[in-house]
């Protein structure tokens, strides 16, 4: 069964740093993209992160909200992807998809069930 | 960035109507590069349509997306009891992903 499963959310203190993580089975994982979406309570879905497979690099696209304080990073040997949030603040507060991306990049056909992250003092 | 407007906010329908959902882009976006995703609560959401047009894996054939440019709808054809959600539309361009808002399709 291809499968996306986060860990590592919580509750943590505005400024502090939490890293994520997403553990990929039921696929070769070194050939897919993936990428990390978030929903804040009662909102809808927001794209954060993406990272490309190592033919290409394993480059990263950011979206504003989170660039230079999120980082995304894989290891295919272990099937897993990270997500390291650091600065977080109140408005990080969200759940947290990991997503396997077409090889194009351009769609998620696979979800995680998501991670909750609370940013609170 | 390309900002995606999704109309109606909320589609009170009854189980087998047509439902009509729109996605409107803020500038053209390639057709290949848009999606639809449904997600009923608390559960991820799911992949139904990629390349506007294209049926995602086991998705029933009631679902169908068209559009191209600017404008793009998701149509589902036979509301089924299961199909009542949050449908969201998603596009990439120029090494950036964006959402739509969503349209909530409830129970009239």
């Amino acid at each position: 069964e291809v499968q996306l499963v986060e860990s590592g959310g919580g509750l943590v203190q505005p400024g502090r740093s939490l890293r994520l993580s997403c553990a990929a089975s039921g696929f070769s994982f070194g050939d897919y993209p993936m990428s990390w979406v978030r929903q804040a309570p009662g909102k809808g879905l927001e794209w954060i992160g993406f990272i490309r497979i190592k033919a290409y690099g394993e480059t990263t696209e950011y979206a504003a909200s989170v660039k230079g304080r999120f980082t995304i990073s894989r290891v295919d040997s272990i099937s897993i992807a990270y997500l390291e949030m650091n600065s977080l603040k109140t408005e990080d507060t969200a759940v947290y998809y990991c997503t396997r991306a077409f090889s194009r990049g351009d769609a998620f056909d696979i979800w995680g069930q998501g991670t909750m992250v609370t940013v609170s003092s | 960035e390309i900002v995606l407007t999704q109309s109606p906010g909320t589609l009170s329908l009854s189980p087998g109507e047509r439902a009509t959902l729109s996605c409107r882009a803020s500038q053209s976006v390639i057709s290949s590069f848009l999606a639809w995703y449904q997600q009923k609560p608390g559960q991820a959401p799911r992949l139904l349509i990629s390349g506007a047009s294209n049926r995602a894996t086991d998705i029933p054939d009631r679902f169908s997306g068209s559009g191209s440019g600017t404008d793009f709808t998701l149509t589902i054809s036979r509301l089924e009891p299961e199909d009542f959600a949050v449908y969201y539309c998603q596009q990439y361009g120029s090494q950036s992903w964006t959402f739509g808002q969503g349209t909530k399709v409830e129970i009239k």
